[in-house]
């Protein structure tokens, strides 16, 4: 079975600052995952994915990961952090056929003026 | 393309009723999942259809039906609501390949009282 755990539930940073979020997975075979952010009262919208193509993924707003199979870690990162950027992120991992995502605890990033 | 739409948004029922959320998929997208998330538990799968047939199922009791109409278009019942299932349910379509994105609509907040 696959699972994934966020390390810290909430991150504070400073406009401008690195953001860096945490992400490891657990499973058996090689996996597609994922990162999804959430803002207030609106549903889950896809940062970015890795599907084993490239090992650094580029997603939207800035956003990236780095797939690192030794580790099993797939942390999102940002080089200078927006006041918009405040929001909840998920980290998904999904191995079994069909569409089924398993979620990460949700990190919640606070971003300071 | 229109997104992912979900009806109502908002829901208040009392307990020991039952409810229905209904999910439009994105066009052309086959497969329909539904998460519930919680504060407490956080995002979890409750069920994917896929051309019409569940293709997984999560672990939440009987209460929690669903179904997918010839249009990919999704509905979610649960019977004999409890307060504990007062939460955020999301749907998300895709194509149905486990490489793929899944786009979530906004949600129905539920209300037991």
């Amino acid at each position: 079975a696959q699972s994934v755990t966020q390390l810290g539930s909430h991150v504070s940073v400073s406009e401008g600052a690195l953001v860096l979020l945490r992400c490891n997975y657990s499973s058996s075979v090689p996996p597609y995952l994922f990162w999804y952010v959430q803002y207030p009262n609106q549903g889950l919208q896809l940062l970015l994915k890795y599907t084993s193509a490239a090992t650094l993924v580029k997603g939207i707003n800035g956003f990236e990961a780095e797939f690192k199979k030794s580790e099993t870690s797939f942390h999102l990162t940002k080089p200078s952090a927006h006041m918009s950027d405040a929001a909840e992120y998920f980290c998904a991992v999904r191995t079994t056929s069909g569409s089924r995502l398993t979620f990460g605890e949700g990190t919640q990033l606070t971003v300071n003026p | 393309k229109a997104g992912v739409t979900q009806t109502p948004r908002y829901l208040i029922k009392t307990r020991g009723q039952q409810v229905t959320l209904s999910c439009s998929p994105i066009s052309g997208h086959r497969s329909v999942s539904w998460y519930q998330q919680t504060p407490g538990q956080g995002l979890q799968f409750l069920f994917e259809y896929f051309s019409e047939t569940q293709r997984n199922k999560g672990n939440f009791p009987g209460r929690f039906s669903g179904r997918q109409f010839s249009n990919s278009r999704s509905e979610m019942n649960v019977s004999t609501l409890e307060l504990g299932d007062s939460a955020l349910y999301l749907c998300a379509s895709s194509l149905g390949d486990p490489s793929g994105e899944q786009y979530f609509g906004p949600g129905t907040r539920l209300t037991v009282t």
